[in-house]
């Protein structure tokens, strides 16, 4: 399969608390991006990093990723209850097309 | 701006029933998704658009047609509805190709056939 592989699929921390998410993929990527849903929502777009960056930050967003070995890690610190949501690493491959990965469900509470 | 709107809401058909979802979206983007996300499996691609009067498959286009006649409107369309092809089904935009740019997502539709 050429989707990201979600690590943990399920994670539940106390508010405060760091949550760290992971994705390892297989295929050759152009980018790679971290996208949020809620709850019966659509997915609203975190955090893009390119196939030649190797951090990048947004807010309370780290994202890493490490192309040799094929992973890229999500970090939320300080979390908070309205964090609580299903997180997907997307692959953009080199097709142009979106590869969703099954997603990590983050639930943080109060 | 409203960003990406979808009609209807929430669906319930009979097999053999037939159905038009509607996306629309007011930022003028150039490209345009439908997805499909079955529990516990991320979204699959079923066509996509790279603009007005284009449309091409995309992961699971089987059982599915769509139309972009205007920019703003992506249309999807199942001839005979199938128990399969129960899910919650995404429209999502962005403008240019989606490696390079984020897409923008609708708030889906829950379709149930039974």
């Amino acid at each position: 399969s050429q989707q990201g592989e979600e690590d943990p699929q399920a994670l539940s921390i106390q508010e405060g608390e760091n949550a760290t998410m992971n994705c390892s993929y297989k295929t050759s990527i152009n980018n790679l991006q971290w996208y949020r849903q809620n709850s019966g929502r659509g997915l609203v777009h975190l955090i893009l990093i390119r196939s030649n960056e190797r951090e990048k930050h947004s807010g309370r967003l780290r994202v890493t990723l490490d192309t040799s070995k094929k992973s890229s890690s999500l970090l939320i610190t300080a979390s908070r209850a309205a964090d609580t949501a299903s997180y997907f690493c997307v692959l953009s491959s080199n097709t142009g097309k979106l590869i969703f990965g099954q997603g990590t469900t983050l639930q943080v509470k109060p | 701006n409203a960003g990406v709107t979808q009609t209807p809401k929430f669906r319930v058909l009979k097999t053999g029933q037939s159905m038009t979802l509607l996306c629309a979206q007011d930022m003028n983007h150039e490209y345009m998704y439908w997805y499909r996300q079955d529990p516990g499996m991320g979204l699959r691609l079923i066509h996509y658009s790279v603009g007005e009067g284009t449309t091409a498959k995309g992961e699971v286009p089987d059982g599915y047609n769509v139309s972009r006649l205007k920019k703003q409107n992506f249309l999807l369309g199942l001839e005979s509805a199938a128990p399969s092809q129960t899910s919650v089904y995404f429209c999502a935009s962005s403008p240019g190709r989606g490696f390079y740019n984020e897409q923008f997502f609708g708030p889906g539709t829950r379709l149930t056939v039974l």
